[in-house]
């Protein structure tokens, strides 16, 4: 599968914990983004990088979220002290460096489960 | 910001009719309207898109619309088939970088 990589699919992780994950964006794609899901919920846009550049970032992206792309490659995505309220799907998104809005790639989600 | 609405959450139609998905957005700054079809655990997949410079679009069963004055879009999908049940969500952007607003999804099924 050459799409929108993510590990791990699953994570259940104790409250107060740190959790990671990671996102590998389709190899030409220099546009990387993350959005959160809740059931029964649209993605909800949490930061956008270019290249290995942060360019937005969403409020919902608390003090406790931090995610990075250090070589303009794949991508990491921090929670740390999880809640019980970031209990979501994780999906990551890459596009191609075209200069008007272009499909966007999803891969399948990391579902963290904070217990 | 943006805030796009999406109706109805849940539709139930017989294999064969007619589909229709109804989106509202609230700027008129919008100008990439993709619709994304989301199967139990898989990851979303866009189905078809629209810019704001194009009225209407058809992608064989397919089809988009856009009124921009009232800035609502929708998804029509004609001659159902099971495998079309899904979630289905519409989605806004503006700029030249797919921060999507999205809807709430509808979820669709078709009754063979």
């Amino acid at each position: 599968d050459t799409g929108v990589s993510q590990n791990p699919r699953h994570k259940i992780t104790k409250r107060g914990q740190n959790v990671t994950f990671r996102c590998d964006p389709i190899s030409e794609h220099n546009r990387l983004y993350w959005y959160r899901q809740t059931l029964g919920q649209g993605p909800e846009f949490l930061t956008y990088f270019q290249n290995e550049a942060q360019l937005e970032k969403s409020r919902l992206l608390s003090d406790r979220f931090s995610a990075e792309r250090p070589k303009g490659s794949f991508s990491t995505l921090e929670i740390q002290r999880t809640e019980q309220g970031d209990s979501a799907m994780y999906l990551c998104a890459s596009s191609s460096p075209d200069g008007l809005n272009t499909e966007a790639f999803f891969g399948q989600g990391t579902r963290l489960t904070v217990v | 910001g943006e805030n796009v609405e999406q109706h109805p959450s849940t539709l139930s139609v017989q294999e064969g009719d007619s589909a229709v998905i109804k989106c509202t957005y609230s700027d008129s700054a919008s100008n990439y309207f993709p619709w994304y079809k989301q199967e139990l655990g898989k990851r979303p997949q866009l189905i078809i898109d629209i810019r704001s410079n194009v009225g209407e679009k058809k992608d064989q069963r397919i089809a988009v619309t856009l009124n921009k004055t009232a800035k609502h879009f929708s998804l029509h999908i004609t001659e159902t088939q099971p495998e079309d049940s899904a979630v289905y969500f519409c989605a806004a952007s503006m700029g030249n970088f797919n921060k999507f607003y999205f809807g709430s999804g509808t979820k669709l099924n078709v009754k063979p």
